[in-house]
C-alpha cells in the first residue's frame, strides 16, 4: 500500500492567516492526489482533486499543488468556516489511502 | 444533486456480520464513470477506504479487509450494500458511502476522487 503523511498533525492558526499543509506519498503518485475537509460529526467534503483542480463551489483561497511524492494545500486567507481536519488520498493505485489527518485550529 | 444516504444496524454482536446498505437519489447508479465505494473511520481517528463496486458488479477490496468484506449493487434499487463478517470491536466505526469519480485528465491519464459522501453511520460492534 502507498502510505500517504500529512503535516502538520495540528496547526493553530488566526482568521486571515496564510496556510500550508504538506502531504508525502511513500512512492511517486504522478498527480493523483485529491483533498478532503472533515468538520466534526460531518463527512468529509472534497476541495481538491488531481493536486491542483478545484472543486466545484470550493472557494479559491484553496489550492493544492505539487507532484510525485510532495504535495501541498494552502489556505491563502482563513475564514472562521475553515477551522477543520484535511486529509489527502492518493487515488494513484488501489486500495486507495488517506493522511492521518491535520487539524486546523484557532489560534 | 446527488445524495447517497446510509442505512442499517447500528449496533452488531462480535463475530456477526455488519450489513449496510447505501441508497443513491439525484443520479443513476448504472451511471457510466461512477465507482461507488465504502469508507470507515474509527472513533478520533482518520479514514480507511474498504472497497468499491462498478454497476456492472466488478468490485475491488482494500487487502486488509479483503477476507471478511462483500460489496453488492442493486440497479433497480439504486443501491449498493456492504457485508463485513465475523466483527470484532475493532470494526466499531462511521461507516460512509461515496460515489467514486472517475475523470480523464486533458494531459493524459484518469484521477479518481470521492466528490459526494452519505452523512455516515456508526456501527458499534458489542454484546
Amino acid at each position: 500500500d502507498i502510505q500517504m503523511t500529512q503535516s502538520p498533525s495540528s496547526l493553530s492558526a488566526s482568521v486571515g492567516d496564510r496556510v500550508t499543509i504538506t502531504c508525502r506519498a511513500s512512492q511517486s503518485i504522478s498527480s493523483y492526489l485529491n483533498w478532503y475537509q472533515q468538520k466534526p460529526g460531518k463527512a468529509p467534503k472534497l476541495l481538491i482533486y488531481a493536486a491542483s483542480s478545484l472543486q466545484s463551489g470550493v472557494p479559491s483561497r484553496f489550492s493544492g499543488s505539487g507532484s510525485g511524492t510532495d504535495f501541498t494545500l494552502t489556505i491563502s486567507s482563513l475564514q472562521p468556516e475553515d477551522f477543520a481536519t484535511y486529509y489527502c488520498q492518493q487515488s494513484y493505485t488501489t486500495p486507495r489511502t488517506f493522511g492521518q489527518g491535520t487539524k486546523l485550529e484557532i489560534k | 444533486q446527488v445524495q447517497l444516504q446510509e442505512s442499517g444496524p447500528g449496533l452488531v454482536k462480535p463475530s456477526q456480520t455488519l450489513s449496510l446498505t447505501c441508497t443513491v437519489s439525484g443520479g443513476s447508479i448504472s451511471s457510466g464513470g461512477y465507482y461507488w465505494s465504502w469508507i470507515r473511520q474509527h472513533p478520533g481517528k482518520g479514514l480507511e477506504w474498504i472497497g468499491y463496486i462498478y454497476y456492472s458488479g466488478s468490485t475491488y477490496y482494500n487487502p486488509s479487509l479483503k477476507s471478511r468484506v462483500t460489496i453488492s449493487v442493486d440497479t433497480s434499487k439504486n443501491q449498493f450494500s456492504l457485508k463485513l463478517s465475523s466483527v470484532t470491536a475493532a470494526d466499531t466505526a462511521v461507516y460512509y458511502c461515496a460515489r467514486d469519480v472517475e475523470e480523464w485528465l486533458p494531459l493524459g491519464g484518469v484521477c479518481y476522487y470521492f466528490d459526494y459522501w452519505g452523512q455516515g453511520t456508526l456501527v458499534t460492534v458489542s454484546s
